[in-house]
């Protein structure tokens, strides 16, 4: 079935350690990819998002993801995540030319001061 | 400086009893979602407006319905509310456009509805 998955359902991290999060989705054809953050108590917002040219992408607060066609994978990263950086992230795709969005589960990132 | 509203943030009901959730934006999108999100899973969409056009998701249940009277309102109706039916309930809008695939969607802060 067609899908979004994020692997990894809780990250615990320290301040300062280096963060990926994984997000392969199952769609074929041409993608939009999304990255979203929803703070503790915060509404969903757009971290960054890939549709076309550099498929290494950078976006808000530091973080960065790269589309690896051959991979279906478009993993979020950070070299030194903040104790701000606690939240839920979620992957997201769109298909070509259709708005509908497909969100993976979420991946919850706690970090300890 | 809100963008896109949601009313209640929290709505509790019983079995079966109707009830209508609220979205407004002050983004002039031409697009506005309705998602469902049970905890620890993925939003899922349950349909959306593109300006007065309806699209349903296939797999959206009969029991939700949803108005757009204006650009800025859409509502969100369950009919008759189950149990499965206790969820965050998220609204989104869109520019909409060409290339609105690309869209960065804005989401409400959601609104809790508990079951009885």
């Amino acid at each position: 079935a067609q899908s979004v998955s994020q692997h990894n359902h809780h990250v615990i991290l320290s301040e300062a350690a280096s963060l990926e999060l994984g997000c392969n989705y199952s769609y074929g054809g041409t993608v939009n990819l999304f990255w979203y953050v929803q703070y503790p108590g915060q509404h969903l917002q757009l971290l960054l998002k890939y549709f076309s040219g550099d498929p290494l992408v950078k976006g808000i607060k530091g973080f960065e993801a790269e589309f690896i066609k051959s991979k279906f994978s478009f993993n979020l990263r950070k070299p030194s995540v903040q104790w701000s950086d606690t939240a839920e992230y979620f992957c997201a795709v769109t298909l070509y030319n259709n708005n509908d969005m497909r969100f993976g589960a979420g991946t919850r990132l706690t970090v300890k001061p | 400086d809100a963008m896109v509203i949601q009313n209640p943030r929290y709505q509790v009901t019983q079995f079966g009893k109707p009830v209508t959730l609220s979205c407004s934006q002050t983004l002039n999108h031409n697009v506005m979602y309705w998602y469902q999100q049970k905890s620890s899973q993925a939003p899922k969409l349950l349909f959306h407006y593109y300006d007065k056009d309806f699209n349903n998701e296939a797999d959206t249940p009969d029991n939700f319905q949803s108005r757009r009277p204006n650009t800025s309102f859409c509502f969100l109706d369950i009919r008759s509310p189950g149990l499965g039916d206790a969820a965050m309930y998220l609204c989104a809008t869109s520019k909409g456009g060409s290339g609105g695939a690309t869209d960065t969607q804005y989401f409400g802060p959601g609104t809790r509805l508990t079951v009885l």
